[in-house]
């Protein structure tokens, strides 16, 4: 099983649409869960961190559920610019050995 | 905001030569990484770096890599004899403690 594991995608949505991600992982003392997004041949950056509580940051919403071993990332209101691939990502340890997932690709139309 | 520095942008070299991949961390952190990106495959884990040692590495960390920070602002990445699949995008990233990681712009690395 893949340590990280997501929809490769695309995920196809309309401008204003709502897209929601998920993505699991196998190692269930993982400490740490991050959303980064990543655009075409380019470096990623972070999105946000999940924490067990659920958060949010305007319009992305992030969940995760420790007994399932799935994190979620849910956007609303889609805009063209939101066209990327999201990238799960777990901190499996005390340091900051990332696993990354092999990413979503979104892409939003007008 | 601070950001993290790589040269060069993109490196062609031929197989069996020694690259050199430079990067600057933001200036107060005190974690440093490298991670490599093969194209159209997964972000994957190198090595981490702190206060003067490695602290982990990966198994594609083999004898072939180095890394090293000589002096108080450049962290290196070595590959001494490149082979056709070290081709990828490396990744400098650095981070403060218990903080996500920022990630450089990368170097493309072809090997002919």
């Amino acid at each position: 099983r893949k340590e990280v594991e997501q929809d490769p995608g695309p995920f196809n949505v309309p401008e204003g649409a709502t897209v929601a991600f998920n993505c699991t992982y196998s190692n269930s003392a993982s400490q740490s869960f991050f959303w980064y997004r990543q655009d075409c041949r380019k470096e990623p950056k972070l999105l946000m961190s999940v924490y067990s509580s659920g958060n949010e940051d305007g319009r992305f919403t992030a969940q995760l559920n420790r007994a399932s071993q799935y994190i979620s990332l849910l956007i609303r209101d889609s805009k063209l610019s939101d066209s990327a691939t999201y990238l799960c990502v777990v901190n499996n340890n005390a340091g900051n050995m990332l696993t990354f997932g092999g990413g979503t690709r979104l892409m939003v139309k007008p | 905001e601070p950001e993290v520095t790589q040269t060069p942008s993109h490196q062609v070299t031929q197989m069996g030569q020694e690259v050199i991949l430079r990067c600057v961390p933001i200036s107060n952190h005190l974690y440093f990484y490298w991670y490599r990106q093969i194209l159209g495959q997964k972000v994957e884990f190198l090595v981490s770096f702190y206060n003067n040692e490695i602290s982990e590495k990966s198994e594609i960390f083999d004898d072939q890599f180095s890394v090293e920070r000589p002096d108080g602002s450049n962290f290196t990445l070595k590959i001494r004899s490149t082979k056709l699949e070290d081709s990828a995008m490396y990744f400098c990233a650095s981070s403060d403690t218990n903080s996500p990681l920022h990630f450089g712009n990368g170097t493309r690395l072809t090997v002919t």
